[in-house]
């Protein structure tokens, strides 16, 4: 069972690039959220989903847009990335109400 | 909607000492809610969670925690910590009918010294 995966682990952009994180889950959960951390800030909600095809945004949807087109993938796209966009980037799963499961992270800077 | 509030951003404290990591939510629903720990250059890992019934939740390496629906809290303890406690800890807070918003606090680090 690989439970949450993420890729890449690292990636440096130019401003101005976009680039996909992807994200990956086998435990056909049907909630799925991508956070962003930064340093002293805690883990801010970007976007979540509650099912294929159903998104919403998070505290911090700006810069970012997602797609959730299977239950398993929920990858989030960055267009004219900035460097405000410099984060640590996790997502996460879960089924229902229990506990969340999460990736090991993509660390992100844009210079 | 709900919120999450972590009183403290740092901890220090010495080994085998006691220590409580606080955390106040805000919610007009009903709640569950998760204790995460991060260990450094790593992912978040469940520490211990209140879904329903005993108040009272426990996880298998020590820690605690008690949620108080009158104090809206889920504070966070350990009767003696370890060098290897060091992390820092996050609180998590859902609602019934939240739509499958889950929203964290910004962190508690503890470090633990010899």
């Amino acid at each position: 069972n690989a439970g949450v995966t993420q890729t890449p682990k690292f990636r440096i952009l130019k401003i101005g690039q976009s680039m996909t994180l992807q994200c990956t889950q086998d435990m056909n959960h049907n909630y799925m959220y991508w956070y962003r951390q930064d340093p002293g800030m805690g883990l801010k909600l970007i976007y979540y989903s509650v099912g294929a095809g159903i998104t919403d945004k998070g505290e911090v949807p700006n810069g970012y847009n997602v797609s959730r087109s299977t239950t398993e993938d929920f990858p989030l796209r960055l267009e004219l990335a900035a460097p405000s966009q410099t984060s640590v980037y996790f997502c996460a799963s879960r089924a229902g109400h229990a506990e969340a499961f999460f990736g090991q992270g993509t660390r992100l800077t844009v210079v | 909607a709900q919120s999450v509030t972590q009183l403290d951003s740092q901890v220090p404290v010495f080994e085998e000492a006691p220590v409580e990591l606080r955390c106040n939510y805000s919610s007009s629903v009903s709640v569950y809610l998760f204790w995460y720990v991060q260990y450094p250059n790593q992912g978040l890992q469940l520490l211990l969670k209140y879904l329903s019934g005993s108040t009272l939740v426990k996880s298998i390496n020590g820690f605690e925690a008690e949620f108080n629906k009158s104090q809206t809290s889920f504070h966070l303890r350990k009767p003696s910590v370890h060098i290897s406690d060091t992390a820092e800890y996050f609180c998590a807070v859902t609602g019934e009918g939240s739509q499958g918003n889950l929203i964290f606090g910004k962190g508690t680090k503890l470090s633990v010294k010899p």
